[in-house]
């Protein structure tokens, strides 16, 4: 199985920062990567897919991109709306495996 | 606008079973392949199984292989996840989500989720 690692685990930081969460594949994974975003109470919503794709309705302050073993998710200025906690998903192989995830709160 | 509603969740014993549903809209359901993920309490996104749009296709996690079967239903825009012998460890509150257009294995719309307590 493919492992997936995020770093770091958690973050704080503040309205209009840039926050950069890594993630890592325990092999090659092309660009089969995805990123969603996941509030407390609420249900995943997928921000990135193919690794910089953009989901239709995500907003354009996110962008990811990587390829292979390593990639990152950007915010390019963190919005209130943005504390919550970020999965990567690799689809390149079965089984399907997420990261641990990030939890971005407040500074 | 696209739903997926889930249902069938609920308190069982160890050992027991319980099938999920999930009752989709607002999307051609038959062209799309489908997932159930589940969460554990605190825990993080574990993806459970996969079928696609035509159910010649299944995965599953090694954890719930031969425990679990997804089907689906196209007539009835319905998805399944017959559950047998359930353990503590399936805890957790159970998605259904739909796969992409185009990235079939990425997850662009989830259902509300369903939990599902594994306990004596």
């Amino acid at each position: 199985d493919i492992q997936m690692t995020q770093s770091p685990s958690s973050l704080s930081a503040s309205v209009g920062d840039r926050v950069t969460i890594t993630c890592r594949a325990s092999q090659g994974i092309s660009n089969y990567l995805a990123w969603y975003q996941q509030k407390p109470g609420k249900v995943p919503e997928l921000l990135i897919y193919a690794a910089s794709t953009l989901q239709t309705g995500a907003a354009s302050r996110f962008s990811g991109s990587g390829s292979g073993t390593d990639f990152t998710l950007t915010i390019s200025s963190l919005q209130p709306e943005d504390f919550a906690t970020y999965y990567c998903q690799q689809y390149d192989s079965d089984p399907i495996t997420f990261g641990p995830g990030t939890k971005v709160d407040v500074k | 606008e696209e739903q997926l509603v889930g249902s069938g969740g609920g308190l069982v014993q160890p050992g027991g079973s319980l099938r999920l549903s999930c009752a989709v809209s607002g999307f051609p359901f038959s062209s799309r392949s489908m997932n159930w993920v589940r969460q554990a309490p605190g825990e993080g996104l574990e993806w459970v199984s996969y079928i696609s749009s035509s159910s010649s296709v299944t995965y599953y996690a090694d954890s719930v292989r031969g425990r679990f079967t997804i089907s689906r239903d196209n007539s009835k825009k319905s998805l399944y996840l017959q559950m047998n012998n359930l353990r503590a460890e399936d805890t957790a509150v159970y998605f259904c989500a739909r796969g992409g257009a185009i990235a079939d294995r990425a997850m662009p719309t989830w259902g509300q989720g369903t939990l599902v307590i594994v306990s004596s």
